[in-house]
């Protein structure tokens, strides 16, 4: 059956460091990979969306990558600030399959000053 | 522009009641989608209406519907309710359906059954 496997487990690290999340699949096809960003309460926020034919993706301080040989994306944060604290959800969709999206578990990410 | 707004934000039922939640996109947007919350399932599709159709439909047993408006406003209705269906639903809309782009989410309908 599909998989979409995120890092359960907490990500704390320094403010200033990168932040780097990991998002792997298996028995999927995906045309397209999406990163979210969830606070407690709040709905998903986008971020970015990166296509099966495109390897990097970059929006500021982030940075997506995207390996259909691996079955892996990997999400980059630079230079974290606490605001950067979230759950980090990576989200997959296929063609022909209008808006429907799997979703990861996510990530939460802790920044420390 | 205004996102998209929940209706209610909290609700609480007991079991074999129904609910009925509600969206409103952001104007302009035509396809609204549904999705479950829940600490154990995570985040899981339900349907998508685009121009007042189903385009898609997720893993969910028949007693989750939903239907949308000429004004593309979308409800879904839970009939039935039981102690699992507990959980956030998500509304998201977007301009089109199926050109990959980012969905916009509303804040959720946290609803508790007891």
């Amino acid at each position: 059956s599909q998989k979409i496997e995120q890092n359960s487990e907490a990500l704390n690290i320094q403010e200033g460091k990168t932040a780097t999340l990991t998002c792997n699949y298996t028995n999927y096809s995906p045309a397209y990979l999406q990163w979210y960003r969830q606070d407690p309460g709040r709905g998903p926020v986008f971020l970015l969306l990166i296509r099966e034919n495109e390897k990097e993706k970059r929006k500021e301080r982030l940075k997506v990558t995207f390996d259909t040989t691996l079955k892996q994306s990997l999400f980059h944060i630079t230079a974290s600030q606490p605001a950067d604290s979230a759950t980090y959800l990576c989200a997959l969709g296929r063609r022909r399959a209008g808006n429907m999206l799997t979703f990861g578990g996510g990530t939460r990410l802790m920044v420390k000053p | 522009k205004a996102g998209v707004t929940q209706t209610p934000r909290y609700l609480i039922k007991t079991r074999g009641q129904q609910v009925t939640l509600s969206c409103s996109p952001i104007s302009g947007h035509r396809s609204v989608s549904w999705y479950q919350q829940t600490p154990g399932q995570g985040l899981q599709f339900l349907f998508e209406y685009f121009s007042e159709t189903q385009r898609n439909k997720g893993n969910f047993p028949g007693r989750f519907s939903g239907r949308q408006f000429s004004n593309s406003r979308s409800e879904m209705n839970v009939s039935t309710l039981e102690l699992g269906d507990s959980a956030l639903y998500l509304c998201a809309s977007s301009l089109l359906t199926g050109n990959t782009g980012e969905l916009f989410f509303g804040e959720g309908s946290r609803l508790t059954v007891l």
